[in-house]
């Protein structure tokens, strides 16, 4: 049960669209399309920006989208704005009721 | 209000026992999964265990396998982590989280409660 991998950084600056990996295996993110991710600001819980790897709950922006290919998913968030700087995580179901995260990206806005 | 409210952190020697507690309200508890998630200072987020909504699935993580115990009493509302033979790494700060229907993602979580091992 390894965590899956994310880059430690992305930035973009104001505007701009940035993409987040994250990948797994096929016991993981290959295996089903239950990717979801969360953004966490500083000393504050994560929430959900997107489920089943392209879904987003309401209330989160259009600018926040997903993608999946083979064991690779992917955040891409468009139009960057300063309030988006924030850590993210992607989270995937690993079978059998269990889950994996990945170790975090720190998004930085320019 | 959809509200998660984890307690029971504390500081405590390694090798001891310690029980968390998380109370739901705004929402129907029994309905739904229930997770507990970790995340040691500075580090980032490492699932830790799982529980179907009536507790017939359960799922931990690997470094917490055959110490932690998780339950729940949907008469109270409420979810638990029984967590024996601390060690130094098991220090972080520990958020309940609902599942969010069946799409296997967190869309509640509570702030946290801290737990420290050290002696």
């Amino acid at each position: 049960q390894s965590a899956l991998t994310q880059p430690p950084s992305a930035s973009g600056s104001p505007g701009q669209s940035v993409t987040i990996s994250c990948t797994g295996t096929s016991s993981d993110v290959g295996g089903y399309n239950y990717v979801s991710w969360y953004q966490q600001q500083p000393g504050k819980a994560p929430k959900l920006m997107i489920y089943e790897f392209n879904k987003r709950p309401s209330g989160v922006p259009d600018r926040f989208s997903g993608s999946k290919s083979g064991n690779t998913a992917s955040l891409t968030v468009s139009g960057l704005q300063a309030e988006d700087e924030a850590d993210y995580y992607c989270s995937s179901y690993a079978g059998s009721n269990k889950r994996v995260f990945g170790g975090g990206t720190k998004l930085s806005v320019l | 209000e959809v509200q998660l409210v984890e307690s029971g952190g504390d500081l405590v020697q390694p090798g001891r026992s310690l029980r968390l507690s998380c109370a739901a309200s705004g929402f129907t508890f029994d309905n739904y999964g229930m997770h507990w998630v970790r995340q040691a200072p500075g580090k980032g987020l490492e699932w830790v265990s799982g529980i179907s909504w009536n507790g017939g699935s359960i799922a931990y993580g690997d470094s917490v396998k055959g110490r932690f115990t998780i339950s729940r009493d949907n008469a109270k509302n409420s979810l638990y982590l029984q967590m024996n033979s601390l060690r130094s790494e098991d220090t972080a700060l520990y958020y309940c989280a609902k599942d969010f229907g069946s799409s296997r993602a967190f869309d509640i979580w509570g702030q946290g409660t801290m737990v420290t091992v050290s002696s």
